[in-house]
């Protein structure tokens, strides 16, 4: 199993510009969500997944859309990228929401937005 | 206003003696919780978790005790090795269905 992966491993972006970032995982895993990590700040939820088709917003959805059409594959779009959203996105997966099941995270993309 | 707290930004420590990392948090109503361990250029993964029924859960040489009158979790490590040097993050969730709430880490250096 390649567990979760996330590409690409950076990226640098104008202000404005969109992107998508992608994050797949090959556990057959319910629920995928994707955070934010920025300094002093822990990890911030953006969006989360319960199963394919079922998408829902986070602590700071804002400038992201999200869409599952497949169990595996959760890409995060972002609209028009702005500085303040330079920051290392984590995609991560679990069996299920309930605290039963450990979320499995990938390695990471670095975003910078000039 | 964060609802997780990990007051230390960083924390080092001797080779072979005991590493305590601190977290707190405001909810009265959160009831299950997590560490995570994080090394450069990768992602978290699990270390421990801890549920509010219990006030000590142990795995090898980490152990996570539960204070819920002070709000307050601790996370022991011994003996402390120098491959645990990483960033830790601890995690609370209100339950079943809830998402996880991190704070904003402790970075731990073991120094040989």
């Amino acid at each position: 199993n390649a567990g979760v992966t996330q590409t690409p491993k950076f990226q640098v972006l104008k202000t404005g510009q969109s992107m998508t970032l992608q994050c797949a995982q090959d556990m057959n895993h319910e629920y995928m969500s994707w955070y934010r990590q920025d300094p002093g700040m822990g990890l911030r939820l953006i969006h989360y997944s319960v199963g394919a088709g079922i998408t829902d917003q986070g602590e700071v959805p804002n400038g992201y859309n999200v869409s599952r059409s497949t169990t595996e594959d959760f890409p995060l779009r972002l609209l028009s990228a702005a500085p303040s959203q330079t920051s290392v996105y984590f995609c991560a997966s679990s069996y299920s929401i309930s605290t039963d099941y450990e979320q499995y995270f990938g390695p990471g993309t670095r975003l910078t937005v000039t | 206003d964060q609802q997780v707290k990990q007051n230390s930004p960083s924390l080092s420590v001797q080779e072979g003696r005991i590493s305590i990392l601190n977290c707190d948090y405001t909810n009265s109503m959160f009831d299950y919780f997590l560490w995570y361990k994080k090394y450069p250029a990768e992602g978290p993964t699990f270390l421990i978790s801890i549920s509010s029924i219990k006030d000590k859960n142990e795995d090898g040489r980490f152990t996570v005790f539960l204070n819920k009158s002070a709000k307050h979790l601790s996370l022991h490590i011994v003996p402390s090795q120098p491959g645990d040097s990483a960033v830790y993050f601890c995690a609370a969730s209100l339950g079943y269905g809830q998402n996880f709430v991190f704070g904003p880490g402790t970075r731990l250096s073991v120094l040989p």
